[in-house]
Formats: structure tokens, sequence, C-alpha cells
């Protein structure tokens, strides 16, 4: 298996743009995350998805940010638009099954800077 | 709501001593699941172990050991001879059990531990 797969693995992007993150879970795993990981706030969760619906997205900054999962596969993560303050590592993660009795996977993050 | 505390942010080793990684944790529910995972340099999150709350059995695996005690609201980990490899940061994490929460993961601040040669 494959892990989780995050693209882009680094992004530069000028503040005003918009940034898009991707994220295809483990296959087979029905639960699906976004977390942050910033210096001053250590890793935080932004939103949660269970069977491709967002369940728990009381994490997320902002409306500048949004959160979509098409289907099991692919989700992603939009900042529209970007401030240098989205700077940090965003990871997205995946588990087998909505409860806490199984692990979460974390794919190799993305590491966003906003200039 | 539930908190992590991992009150050492930084700790030095040199190599094959043992080290305790602390980890204090708080919950209103009673169902819940502790979990700890490694950050090495290279960035990505690793997991190590997972627990629920109603298993206070330690573990042992190889070199790495968790103490799990409730009375404390503590899940500890030690690693006995440690060695430069070791070198990471490593996170405790809750998740609680109620209302759909998955595997929604609170971390702790997170302990770097550095084992010198």
């Amino acid at each position: 298996d494959a892990g989780v797969i995050q693209s882009p693995r680094h992004e530069v992007t000028e503040m005003g743009q918009e940034v898009t993150l991707r994220c295809k879970p483990i296959s087979g795993h029905n639960s699906l995350f976004w977390y942050r990981q910033t210096m001053m706030r250590g890793l935080e969760l932004l939103i949660y998805f269970n069977n491709n619906v967002p369940i728990d997205d009381s994490g997320m900054p902002e409306d500048r940010f949004s959160a979509k999962m098409p289907n099991a596969s692919f989700s992603t993560l939009k900042i529209q638009p970007s401030e240098p303050r989205d700077s940090a590592v965003y990871f997205c993660a995946s588990s087998l099954a909505g409860t806490g009795d199984t692990e979460a996977f974390f794919g190799q993050g993305t590491r966003l800077t906003v200039v | 709501a539930q908190k992590v505390t991992q009150a050492q942010t930084e700790i030095s080793v040199v190599e094959k001593e043992d080290v305790t990684l602390d980890c204090v944790y708080e919950t209103r529910d009673t169902t819940y699941y502790l979990f700890w995972y490694k950050q090495p340099p290279s960035g990505e999150l690793v997991f190590l172990i997972r627990r629920n709350s109603f298993d206070e059995q330690n573990e042992i695996s190889g070199r790495y050991s968790w103490n799990f005690q409730k009375s404390t609201s503590s899940f500890n980990f030690t690693i006995t001879a440690s060695q430069v490899v070791d070198s990471a940061v490593y996170f405790c994490a809750l998740s609680e059990a109620i209302n759909n929460a998955g595997n929604m993961l609170t971390f702790g601040g997170g302990t770097r531990l550095m084992v010198k040669p």
C-alpha cells in the first residue's frame, strides 16, 4: 500500500493567490482528516470527513479555507485568498473506521509558504 | 474539552541512556483513545501505539514501552537504550469516542528528543 499521498510536497505562493492542496487516502479507509502544524499552535485538526461527508469543520480557521471530498479516494483543501499567516505544514490523514479504535495514518505533508 | 500536555519540550540524552517522555491528558469522556506518534527530521508522522481507556495494561515493543495510568491521567513513553535514530519529536494524542468523533486527534505540544552519540 502506498500510504496517504499528498501533493504538492512544497508550495510557495504569493499573498492573495489561491492554493489547493490534494490528498489521496489509503484505499478502503473511510475517514479522512486535515491537520495543520505550526510552531505557534502545534498540530491542530482542521476538518474531518467520514464516508466523504464533512462531520466536523470547527477547526477551519476562517472562510478563506474550504475542503472537499468528492469521492472516497480524493480530497482537497483550498485557501483563497492565501495570507502569510497560512504558512504551515498541512497533513492529511486517513483511518479505517470512524471510531478511535483504529489509528490514523498520515501523509508526508505539504509545506506551504505564503510570501 | 480534551487536552494533552507534554511538559517536556526538549530532552537531550547520550546514546544508550533510557529516557521517559511524559504525557498527561484531560477528558470528560469515559471512553477514549491515546496515541503516540513520532515525527523524525524528515517530517512525516509515524504511528507508534494506540491504547483505549479500558486497557491499562502496559505494553512493551522492543526498546519501547508505554505506561498508562488512569489514576494520574498519564500515558508515558519510555525508550530503553536510546539510539541516535530515536532522535525525533514525539507527540502524544487523544481522541474521544463520542458523537462519531472518529480519530479526531488532540495533540500535545510534542517533546523533541535528541540522542547524542
